[in-house]
């Protein structure tokens, strides 16, 4: 069963445009969220986070939105640029419950120029 | 300097045979960890390990034997590869309450 779902496979999008990547989870007791970003041959690398006392959090170009009551979340990148084009995976974890971080299948987003 | 580095970066090897990945973290980290990426490109965890001490163990064959020496490592011993191992590993760290860095991964390809 997942737990963590991010049902877009892909998404394309035009320079300068916001790009929106969307992450549903179905275990309440999540409390901490992450966004990574991957590309070919690379590991994921750390993108932005979110605790579940907040609802957004931003980071330059990028932003993240939590919604805990429908158990969703998002990434805004605005504006996006040709060099954001790679995976976008969305995790959640439990702080407490030993740190089992669990992905979901992720997004593979295409900037174009 | 690698933060997480795991050696090697490709491996390709015959069914049957062992082998081993081996991962360091130089940030100090306490938590270590393995995961798998499948050909549906999910990445799933493996194991965990917290200061040398086996934390999580999912529903991995028992031919996957994770080594912690000390808490800067984790390597990974596969033995009797089978074609289904094919995959590419990452080996990432953490420390507690924090985010997981990555390495590059290792694409096994089991012939």
């Amino acid at each position: 069963d997942q737990q963590v779902k991010q049902n877009s496979p892909s998404l394309s999008v035009q320079e300068g445009r916001i790009s929106i990547l969307n992450c549903d989870y179905t275990n309440s007791m999540f409390d901490y969220f992450l966004w990574y970003k991957k590309y070919p041959a690379e590991g994921p690398t750390f993108l932005i986070s979110i605790s579940s006392i907040k609802d957004k959090n931003e980071d330059g170009r990028f932003t993240v939105f939590l919604n805990k009551s429908a158990k969703h979340l998002s990434l805004h990148i605005v504006p996006s640029q040709p060099g954001d084009s790679a995976v976008y995976f969305c995790a959640a974890s439990v702080v407490e419950g030993g740190q089992n971080f669990v992905f979901g299948p992720g997004t593979r987003l295409s900037v174009l120029p | 300097d690698t933060a997480v580095s795991q050696t090697p970066k490709y491996l390709v090897t015959q069914m049957g045979n062992d082998k081993s990945i081996k991962c360091e973290q130089n940030l100090g980290h306490d938590t270590m960890y393995w995961y798998k990426q499948d050909s549906k490109k999910f990445l799933k965890i493996m194991f965990s390990y917290n200061n040398k001490e086996l934390i999580i163990n999912e529903t991995v064959p028992n031919r996957f034997s994770p080594k912690s020496p000390d808490k800067a490592h984790l390597n990974l011993h596969i033995n009797s590869l089978e074609l289904g191992d094919s995959a590419v590993y990452f080996c990432a760290s953490s420390q507690a309450g924090g985010k997981l860095f990555f390495g590059s991964g290792t694409q096994l390809s089991v012939l």
